[in-house]
């Protein structure tokens, strides 16, 4: 089945910095790619996603890049605020109708 | 508006006694999962539901059961619960298509005393 490597594990950064987070994923036929924001007693979120056919996304400071020959992708936040501060997953899904298998996910903290 | 919702949001159960999380959704979704988070870890997945086909997870222990009486409501049954069991209980939808994005609910903070 799928396997799914998220670093790193915790990340702290200054407010205006940028943050990155790096996944890798085991199984060739995966073919869309979500990040979720999880806040503290909360459930996760989706933030943006990529498939398979597209090599980047961008969404305001957030973007997305797949390298799917390497089977990795990453999240990055640029000009990052307080309020990015949470733990973030990166998933990986194999076809439709199919669970998304998680990362380990990493604890983002932003400090002003 | 809330669109998978999940109660209770916070649930305390005796050791052994059986206790039952609820799902529901407005979505209209034929896909529902349920996930087992523990603290600081991934969201891990106990088993599914594509329409009424039920998928469990290889891992799944038995004490964990599910029922999706309809398309809008879904179950989670621990039989016995231990203390192990404690975690949060995620719910999620998604819609048959390609690639499309699971949408979860708050979960359900299960505390085993």
């Amino acid at each position: 089945g799928e396997n799914v490597e998220q670093h790193p594990s915790t990340l702290s950064v200054q407010e205006g910095d940028s943050a990155v987070i790096k996944c890798t994923y085991s199984d060739s036929a995966s073919n869309y790619f979500p990040w979720y924001k999880q806040e503290l007693g909360k459930g996760p979120q989706l933030i943006i996603d990529i498939r398979s056919n597209v090599g980047e996304k961008k969404d305001q400071r957030i973007a997305v890049t797949l390298n799917k020959t390497a089977k990795h992708f990453s999240l990055h936040i640029t000009e990052t605020q307080p309020e990015d501060s949470a733990v973030y997953f990166c998933a990986a899904r194999v076809m439709a109708g199919t669970a998304p298998i998680f990362g380990k996910g990493t604890t983002l903290s932003v400090s002003s | 508006d809330a669109m998978v919702i999940q109660n209770p949001r916070y649930q305390v159960t005796q050791f052994g006694k059986p206790v039952t999380l609820s799902c529901s959704q407005t979505l209209n979704h034929n896909v529902m999962y349920w996930y087992q988070q523990k603290s600081s870890q991934a969201p891990k997945l106990l088993f599914h539901y594509y329409d009424k086909d039920f998928n469990n997870e290889a891992d799944t222990p038995d004490n964990f059961q599910s029922r999706r009486p309809n398309t809008s409501f879904c179950f989670l049954d621990i039989r016995s619960p231990g203390l192990g069991d404690a975690a949060m209980y995620l719910c999620a939808t998604s819609r048959e298509g390609t690639n499309t994005e699971a949408f979860f609910g708050q979960g359900t903070r299960l505390t085993v005393v």
